[in-house]
């Protein structure tokens, strides 16, 4: 079974302060995602990776930049977070066969 | 340019009785399609995809899809619901291939409620 962990699960931000979402998978998947879940609809991709220490442009990456330090872990980092930036944040991992993305439990993240 | 629409935000069914969630895709290409679901305070989970061949495809806990060409379509069905079937259903499509295959574009999503 897949296996993909996310820290924090929920966090309180300040406007213009620093966030990290961390990513953590055990399944040696080379492609690791981060999604965005906003009420009401469906996710929306920010940043994805296939390789350690590279990382891609999802759709929406305005605002955010990613970190591939190992095949392990990937996270999310929002340097000025803004009070649009509220919303589920989720990370999945792929094989590299196969289409299926396998999530983390999302991350919480409100600004104020 | 990908899309998907999931024309119906919320759908209440009895349990036992019969589910269609109805799911339109616009893709320039055949695409990739997936439905997930998401129970509550957890990640999504795969519930079936559908890459090419028989245009029905089995999934878990007795659900299944039907690809349409023609409709531009990928609606999931289930022939008696449970209670523990109440989630949100979510579409999902990529027209990517290789190293870019899981940039999904999903659906707003359907809140299923089962009425035991």
């Amino acid at each position: 079974e897949a296996a993909v962990t996310q820290s924090p699960r929920s966090k309180v931000a300040v406007t213009g302060g620093k966030v990290t979402l961390s990513c953590h998978q055990t399944n040696n998947h080379d492609y690791m995602y981060w999604y965005r879940q906003d009420t009401g609809h469906g996710l929306r991709l920010i940043h994805y990776s296939y390789v350690a220490d590279s990382t891609e442009k999802g759709d929406i990456p305005d605002g955010y930049k990613a970190s591939r330090p190992s095949q392990e872990n990937f996270s999310l980092i929002l340097e000025l977070a803004s009070l649009s930036q509220t919303a589920v944040y989720f990370c999945a991992s792929r094989q590299g066969n196969t289409g299926q993305l396998y999530f983390g439990e999302g991350s919480k993240l409100t600004v104020l | 340019a990908q899309s998907v629409t999931q024309p119906d935000a919320r759908v209440t069914v009895s349990e036992g009785a019969s589910l269609q969630l109805r799911c339109k895709y616009s893709s320039s290409v055949t695409p990739y399609l997936f439905w997930y679901v998401q129970y509550p305070r957890q990640g999504l989970q795969l519930l079936l995809k559908y890459y090419s061949g028989d245009p029905v495809v089995q999934g878990v806990n007795g659900f299944e899809a039907e690809f349409s060409k023609s409709n531009s379509s990928f609606h999931l069905r289930k022939a008696s619901v449970h209670w523990s079937d109440s989630a949100v259903y979510f579409c999902a499509v990529s027209s990517y291939r290789g190293s870019a295959l899981g940039r999904l574009h999903f659906g707003a999503g359907t809140q299923l409620i089962v009425i035991p």
